[in-house]
């Protein structure tokens, strides 16, 4: 398995604070992305990385901000937390920009907005 | 981009063949079909993908049919473990490459 990980894998934050979340990758993929996983509503895109400083929206990118400075890390930071952002999120990369690759998902992180 | 229909939930008896279908009627010729699995709580794993023609690895056999607006996924061997939701996916062609996940199928293996 590709080396992908998220820190933390739990938080607890309160409601109006600032949050980031932190995706690591030792394979040198060029691609990174962040889902957030809700019931009911299966995995949603969030932002995604298509190179250093390189990032682009997804489909639920609002309250979200990304960042990515390096090619191994890809942060996730929520501004000012809302309860409706407690969500597992998921952090994943893959290496190429063709169709034809596979991308690999690190272990979630719990996030939990009181 | 192409949507996915599949079933929500299969049941499958442990050591039998799982065989989960995926509908991609609107496909595109450049699109590959993808399938992934999450077991409870983890992240999603990659199993298999493929365009046109049947592929298999060590895992799993992927059976796309001739005109490509469906394809069904075979566990040959199921497993107690290879209880999770599948998904099945059609790669997006656009900037980013972005995996879009449907609802799934919930397979269940039982004893």
């Amino acid at each position: 398995d590709a080396g992908i990980t998220q820190s933390p894998r739990h938080k607890v934050t309160e409601t109006g604070t600032p949050v980031t979340l932190r995706c690591h990758q030792t394979e040198n993929h060029r691609y990174m992305y962040w889902y957030r996983q809700d019931p009911g509503h299966g995995l949603r895109l969030i932002h995604y990385s298509y190179g250093v400083k390189d990032t682009d929206k997804g489909e639920v990118s609002d309250g979200y901000s990304v960042s990515r400075s390096k090619t191994e890390d890809f942060l996730l930071t929520l501004e000012s937390a809302t309860s409706s952002q407690t969500s597992v999120y998921f952090c994943a990369s893959s290496l190429r920009d063709t169709l034809n690759t596979e991308a690999f998902f690190g272990q979630g992180t719990r996030l939990t907005v009181v | 981009d192409a949507k996915t229909t599949q079933p929500p939930s299969m049941d499958c008896a442990e050591g039998r063949a799982a065989n989960l279908p995926c509908n991609h009627s609107t496909i595109s010729g450049n699109e590959y079909v993808y399938w992934y699995r999450q077991i409870h709580s983890q992240g999603p794993q990659y199993i298999i993908h493929g365009l046109k023609n049947n592929e298999t690895n060590e895992m799993a056999s992927l059976i796309i049919t001739e005109d490509r607006k469906s394809s069904t996924l075979i566990l040959p061997h199921a497993t107690l473990r290879d209880t999770a939701v599948y998904y099945c996916i059609v790669r997006a062609n656009n900037a980013g490459n972005m995996l879009t996940f449907g609802g799934g199928t919930r397979l269940m293996v039982k004893p």
